[in-house]
């Protein structure tokens, strides 16, 4: 049972606009969301992440916003630019349930931006 | 730059052989965890060490074994290679889930990721 989905295998958008990924979670324990970036033959990179106890982090043109009440969160990513094509990984995380520390990722969600 | 290393970056061999790889985690980073990648997969996880003993384990074949050394390196054996072994094979560190990192507001739980090493079987 996938306990951290992103529906969406594949996503294009136009550079300039916006970028929406998606990611869903199903166990309630989870406490700490990731996003990772990668890109072809390179290791995933960590990109930005939010603690249960907020529901929006920003960095920069990312912003992840996370509703618990939904299990659902999402990565914005605005102006989106063409070397933000890459393959973008949720994880989750439980502090306690005896995983600590250990991830689950999502199977991934491919960017392209277009120019 | 991660600050997590890998070696080798490509590894060819043949199917029946034995390989190890070796993984360096970030300074002052406990906890080794080990992942597969196939042809446009997902992120497999195989298996974690923190601080020198298995903590968990995930999609492991038995033909596969790692370790962490006192010096907190790691090494992923994997052995009777076949064919569907091929695969990158990626590295990564943290810290113990309850410390926070210094910079960011990152729970120590973040996993930062190696390079990779490319395993092609033949």
């Amino acid at each position: 049972d996938q306990q951290v989905k992103q529906n969406s295998p594949s996503l294009s958008v136009q550079e300039g606009r916006i970028s929406i990924l998606n990611c869903d979670y199903t166990n309630s324990m989870f406490d700490y969301f990731l996003w990772y970036k990668k890109y072809p033959a390179e290791g995933p990179t960590f990109l930005i992440s939010i603690s249960s106890i907020k529901d929006k982090n920003e960095d920069g043109r990312f912003t992840v916003f996370l509703n618990k009440s939904a299990k659902h969160l999402s990565l914005h990513i605005v102006p989106s630019q063409p070397g933000d094509s890459a393959v973008y990984f949720c994880a989750a995380s439980a502090r306690y349930g005896g995983s600590q520390g250990n991830l689950i990722f999502g199977k991934g969600t491919k960017l392209s931006v277009k120019p | 730059d991660s600050g997590v290393t890998q070696t080798p970056k490509h590894l060819i061999t043949a199917t029946g052989q034995r390989v190890t790889l070796r993984c360096s985690p970030r300074s002052g980073d406990l906890s080794v965890y080990w992942y597969q990648q196939s042809l446009d997969q997902g992120l497999q996880f195989l298996i974690q060490y923190y601080n020198g003993e298995e903590r968990a384990k995930g999609n492991i074949l038995e033909r596969f074994s790692a370790q962490q050394f006192p010096d907190l390196h790691s090494e992923l054996n994997l052995s009777s290679l076949e064919l569907g072994d091929s695969a990158l094979y990626f590295c990564a560190s943290s810290l113990p889930g309850g410390i926070p990192r210094t910079s960011g507001g990152q729970r120590g739980d973040t996993q930062y990721f190696g390079p990779g090493t490319r395993l092609t079987v033949l």
